[in-house]
């Protein structure tokens, strides 16, 4: 079975603090998605990462694949209280499904 | 352009009452996929279809649970004899074509929260 652990499963920091939240597996995904989820609302894909050891930024988050594409990590810089949310990783699992991690709820406080 | 759009956003059904949840993709996509979230849980996968076929139902329970997407109109998903264990937030997101074990870009609707009485 292919699962995705994320941790942690909670975190509350303060505005300007560095954070650095992750994505786990046994299993070996072609690619790994990070999505940003508001409650009330649907998931928003912040990036998707497809090959081993690839960087990607966008603006203050820094997100990596792991060599062996089983992991991934989503640093964020100089947090603020826009970047409270919930964080999914996801990735392509057997067939079509989608499989997400439970996620990582992120609070900045002001 | 719209976004993806999923009707009702809020759903409360007694014990053995049927619940339809719409979902209209976004334009330009075939395909639909339905997720099922538990509170502090993730999203789990239940269904992915394109117009007039469901191509992998595997997350779908057995019992109870159908999904359509017609050739004109929403896709629907359909939860009969509705129990407690049903509530949850349904999502529907759309795509282009994936190929199987692909990746693709999927956009989420606001999601329907289902609450059985």
């Amino acid at each position: 079975t292919q699962l995705l652990e994320q941790s942690p499963q909670f975190l509350s920091i303060q505005e300007g603090e560095n954070l650095t939240v992750y994505c786990n597996s046994s299993s070996v995904f072609s690619s790994l998605q990070w999505y940003r989820q508001e409650p009330g609302e649907g998931p928003v894909l912040l990036v998707t990462v497809v090959t081993g050891g690839e960087v990607k930024k966008l603006k203050r988050l820094t997100f990596q694949f792991g060599d062996a594409r089983k992991d991934s990590s989503l640093h964020i810089t100089a947090a603020q209280p826009g970047d409270t949310g919930l964080y999914l990783c996801a990735g392509a699992g057997r067939g079509f499904k989608t499989i997400f991690g439970a996620g990582t709820r992120l609070f900045v406080k002001a | 352009n719209a976004g993806v759009m999923q009707n009702p956003r809020h759903l409360v059904r007694r014990r053995g009452q049927e619940a339809r949840l719409r979902c209209s993709p976004m334009k330009g996509h075939s395909h639909v996929y339905w997720y099922r979230q538990l509170p502090e849980e993730g999203l789990k996968f239940m269904v992915y279809l394109q117009k007039e076929n469901i191509i992998d139902e595997s997350g779908m329970p057995k019992e109870r649970f159908s999904a359509e997407f017609p050739k004109e109109g929403p896709s629907i998903l359909r939860i009969q004899q509705v129990v407690r264990g049903d509530s949850a937030a349904y999502f529907c997101a759309s795509s282009p074509p994936r190929r199987e074990g692909g990746t693709d870009t999927q956009y989420f609707g606001p999601g329907t929260r289902l609450t059985v009485l």
